[in-house]
């Protein structure tokens, strides 16, 4: 299957601060998204993108898909205790089926 | 509005029982899937279902099966429970398969935490 990877594995941050993760594929996406596991929970999206350039927020959150289209990136600015969760980027080559996730970046703020 | 519904919560399965996930989401989705997650890995699809009574399957399918008979429900059987199946599994819906123009993402359940010892 396609390998992601995400950097990094975890952060460890002060409330206030801004945070930015980023994920990279071997193979060149057309749709990337973000997601967002509490823990015991199941994944809820965060931001969708489509093509390569775009930048979109959402509250908080800004994600953009890199031009190379192999890899995207994730930034919350002003983090809040509520952030705290495992982040996972997941991505989709031409039309088929299946996305790829990718291994997460643990968050936690601290307050 | 429940969304995706799994049950049960948390399973402990001897090796070689079987046991079957359920999962029922009552938002007339027409795709279904099951991922796996293992600790300090992604999620990894298993199968999944574009309709009743189609099912295909994902990036690791064996030692597991899924049937499809109503558009509500997709369960996931493991006929003969290894240790390797030890993992959080979650189901999960869309409407249509991430249709861009609507922007359509997936809802998943909260999970099931199978143990097999």
């Amino acid at each position: 299957g396609q390998q992601l990877n995400q950097s990094p594995q975890s952060m460890f941050i002060q409330e206030g601060e801004d945070v930015s993760m980023n994920c990279t594929s071997s193979s060149i996406f057309n749709t990337w998204l973000w997601y967002k596991q509490d823990p015991g929970e199941g994944p809820v999206l965060l931001i969708a993108l489509y093509k390569a350039g775009e930048l979109t927020s959402n509250g908080r959150l800004t994600a953009q898909f890199g031009i190379t289209r192999k890899d995207s990136f994730l930034n919350i600015s002003a983090s809040i205790p509520s952030d705290v969760g495992i982040y996972f980027c997941a991505g989709r080559s031409g039309t088929g089926n299946q996305f790829y996730f990718g291994t997460g970046t643990s968050l936690t703020v601290i307050p | 509005n429940a969304g995706v519904t799994q049950t049960p919560k948390f399973r402990i399965l001897k090796i070689g029982q079987s046991m079957t996930l359920q999962c029922a989401q009552d938002m007339n989705h027409n795709y279904m899937y099951w991922y796996r997650q293992d600790p300090g890995m992604g999620l990894k699809l298993i199968y999944y279902s574009v309709g009743a009574g189609i099912t295909d399957k994902g990036e690791v399918p064996n030692g597991y099966n899924v049937s499809r008979s109503t558009t509500e429900d997709f369960p996931l059987r493991l006929e003969l429970a290894a240790p390797s199946q030890t993992s959080v599994y979650f189901c999960a819906s869309s409407l249509v398969h991430f249709d861009v123009r609507t922007n359509y993402g997936y809802t998943f359940g909260s999970g099931t935490r199978l143990t097999v010892v």
